[in-house]
């Protein structure tokens, strides 16, 4: 089976950084992603780690350990507008398995 | 089309009764899935179909739910003898080429009431 835990609410201010954090635990691992979801709307891809380390995509990054089972999101400079839900995503390689996501919420 | 298509974007139904929902991937997209959001909540797998191979059906969660992909494009998700819990909404997704990578673009969902 597979299962994946991350916090379930996190809240910062406008302008401050945050790491939504993501364990798991899988019988096959290709890779993790990260999708946004802002509330009544549609899942949107944000990145994916298939090796150790980090990516980069603008205020966004990803970081990934293997050996940890363990990834993170870190959204700086954060903006109202990234107020939303942050779900992560094994997939294993035919399948992709979200966990229970993290609702952030950004406070002027 | 541009993104994927669901349809209809709201059901409301009585309890009983049977419902199908519409899927339209992306052009040239291989495979597709299935997710329930319930809300407030993350997303469980139903189904995926890649290509031409048998789907993967281990997410439905009774013998009352199934689906099928004609012509290895649209998607129908059908609901049969319709209960309350079954309220939810329902999201389609599709990805060009699995190699493991890569990004699911998703539909809008479909939003099932069951009275």
């Amino acid at each position: 089976g597979q299962s994946l835990e991350q916090p379930s609410e996190v809240t910062a201010v406008e302008g401050a950084i945050v790491q939504i954090n993501c364990t798991y635990q899988t019988s096959g691992f290709y890779g993790l992603s990260w999708y946004q979801q802002h509330d009544g709307g549609a899942p949107t891809f944000l990145s994916y780690n298939a090796l150790d380390g980090l990516e980069e995509t603008g205020r966004f990054s990803s970081f990934l350990s293997r050996s940890d089972s363990y990834g993170y999101l870190l959204l700086q400079e954060l903006q109202m507008k990234d107020s939303a839900s942050y779900f992560c995503a094994v997939s294993d390689g035919q399948n992709f398995v979200f966990g229970p996501g993290t609702r952030l919420s950004v406070l002027p | 089309g541009a993104g994927v298509s669901q349809s209809p974007s709201n059901k409301v139904t009585e309890k009983g009764k049977d419902v199908e929902l519409r899927c339209d991937p992306i052009s040239g997209h291989t495979a597709l899935y299935w997710y329930r959001q319930s809300l407030g909540q993350g997303l469980e797998f139903l189904i995926y179909f890649q290509g031409n191979s048998a789907p993967d059906k281990s997410g439905l969660p009774s013998d009352r739910f199934s689906a099928e992909r004609t012509g290895g494009s649209v998607s129908t998700l059908t609901i049969q003898r319709t209960q309350q819990e079954d309220s939810a909404v329902y999201l389609c997704a599709s990805i060009k080429d699995w190699g493991g990578a890569g990004e699911l673009f998703f539909g809008e969902g479909s939003r099932l009431t069951v009275l």
